[in-house]
């Protein structure tokens, strides 16, 4: 079974920290993605890497960044946290150019004070 | 860009009954994929069922199947005789074929509750 663990469930954070969100995939999968998962808005694409150390933007990139200096980890960082980040952000990973079932991690709900 | 709409925030079904989810879309692509992904509560996201555009054909997947309408640019969920595990979020999402390197565009998601 393809596993993508995320590594904290939970995190509080204070305005204008730098946090990281790192996550692990087990499949040897090329592709991964960061998206954030807020009501009413669904999820939304906030950076994805299609192989090591490659990255595009998604849709809302601004105030994140992403490092992939290994295959099977892809890290979102907020290098000044702001409340406006408070949300649930979710990891995935595929196989492939495209097609493939994105695997999910459980998640991290993060909230900035 | 794509944009994909589910128009019903909440929805609520009898055990052993059917309930179909709406989704629509928007593009420009001729090549593109449609899924449902489904976020039990804690849980995981996992996906339920897929869909090229290119096959008239309806996916199935045991008590899932869609309904898919292209020139209406519409891809509804059926859920047959509904379970308790089935209470979930829904999502729809649209992927563009070609080197989209698989990204998803989702919908705002319908939470589906089941009830005995």
């Amino acid at each position: 079974d393809v596993k993508v663990t995320q590594s904290s469930r939970y995190l509080v954070k204070r305005t204008g920290e730098k946090v990281f969100l790192e996550c692990v995939q087990d499949m040897d999968h090329e592709n991964m993605f960061w998206y954030r998962q807020d009501p009413g808005l669904g999820l939304r694409l906030i950076y994805f890497s299609y192989d090591v150390k490659m990255k595009e933007k998604g849709d809302i990139p601004e105030g994140y960044s992403v490092s992939r200096e290994k295959k099977e980890r892809f890290s979102l960082i907020l290098e000044s946290a702001s409340t406006n980040q408070t949300s649930m952000y979710l990891c995935a990973s595929s196989l492939g150019q495209s097609t493939y079932e994105q695997y999910f991690g459980p998640g991290t709900r993060l909230t900035v004070t | 860009a794509q944009t994909v709409t589910q128009s019903q925030p909440e929805m609520s079904v009898q055990e052993a009954e059917t309930v179909t989810l709406s989704c629509t879309y928007d593009t420009s692509e001729n090549n593109y994929y449609l899924f449902w992904y489904k976020q039990p509560p804690s849980r995981q996201m996992i996906l339920v069922i897929r869909q090229e555009a290119y096959k008239q054909q309806n996916a199935t997947e045991n008590r899932f199947s869609v309904n898919f309408q292209k020139a209406a640019k519409s891809f509804s969920l059926k859920i047959s005789d509904s379970q308790l595990g089935d209470t979930a979020m829904y999502f729809c999402a649209f992927e563009a074929g070609g080197t989209s390197y698989g990204k998803l565009t989702f919908g705002q998601g319908t939470i589906l509750t089941v009830h005995p």
